[in-house]
């Protein structure tokens, strides 16, 4: 299994500034995801974080509005820009190891509030 | 595309009674399927997991068969208690290496003493 943390666990941003979401895994995984959970909704994959490339972006996501970086096997980031209060969700670093075909593991999620 | 679809919720039980959630799928080849559970507050926990036909995934107390022939994955259980009480999510992961899970919409389980 893999343990995931996320930082901060939970914001609240005003509209028009960004924030920076952290995931960092105990241990090296393959493969990394980010997924949103809006209030009363199911988890909607985002993109998937690349070690050492660009992410890939889900239909409806734009790397201009989440860029993501993944520097090594066990960190990435997600940034929220420019927010509106439509951006107001759950945020959930997602893990897979062993070639991607395991079990997939989620962090505790970040709450975000956007007034 | 793949697709997961779950029955509508919320469904509220009493104690002990018989639990089905709905869970089918459309998918190409031969996906995995995953019950995923998030508590009030909490983050989501892997419920139990069947990753080819007839297997069947079980843990506390709850069981899903993987019939290919339905393209189902229905979450059962015998009796449910209190602290059951939670959103499960139905899931699937397409054939092929690296890719992310899809989810159904959720079901809202409630039950009462």
């Amino acid at each position: 299994s893999a343990v995931i943390s996320q930082k901060p666990s939970r914001d609240i941003c005003q509209r028009g500034t960004s924030l920076t979401i952290q995931c960092q895994v105990d241990s090296q995984v393959t493969m990394m995801f980010w997924y949103r959970q809006q209030p009363g909704q199911s988890l909607t994959l985002i993109a998937t974080a690349n070690q050492g490339s660009e992410a890939t972006y889900e239909s409806g996501f734009v790397i201009d509005k989440f860029p993501i970086s993944r520097p090594n096997l066990t960190f990435s980031t997600l940034t929220v820009s420019n927010m509106s209060p439509e951006d107001s969700s759950i945020y959930l670093c997602s893990v897979t190891s062993a070639g991607g075909r395991e079990t997939q593991y989620f962090g505790p999620g970040t709450r975000l509030l956007v007034l | 595309g793949d697709s997961v679809t779950q029955m509508e919720g919320p469904v509220t039980l009493s104690e002990e009674a018989f639990l089905t959630i709905n869970c089918t799928y459309t998918a190409t080849g031969y996906p995995s399927l995953f019950w995923y559970v998030q508590y009030p507050g909490e983050g989501l926990q892997l419920l139990l997991k069947a990753t080819k036909a007839d297997d069947k995934g079980s843990n506390k107390g709850f069981e899903a068969t993987y019939r290919k022939e339905t393209t189902s994955f229905h979450l059962e259980k015998g009796s449910v208690q209190v602290s059951d009480s939670a959103v499960y999510f139905c899931a699937l992961r397409p054939n092929q290496a690296g890719t992310a899970l899809i989810f159904g919409k959720g079901t809202t389980l409630s039950v009462s003493s």
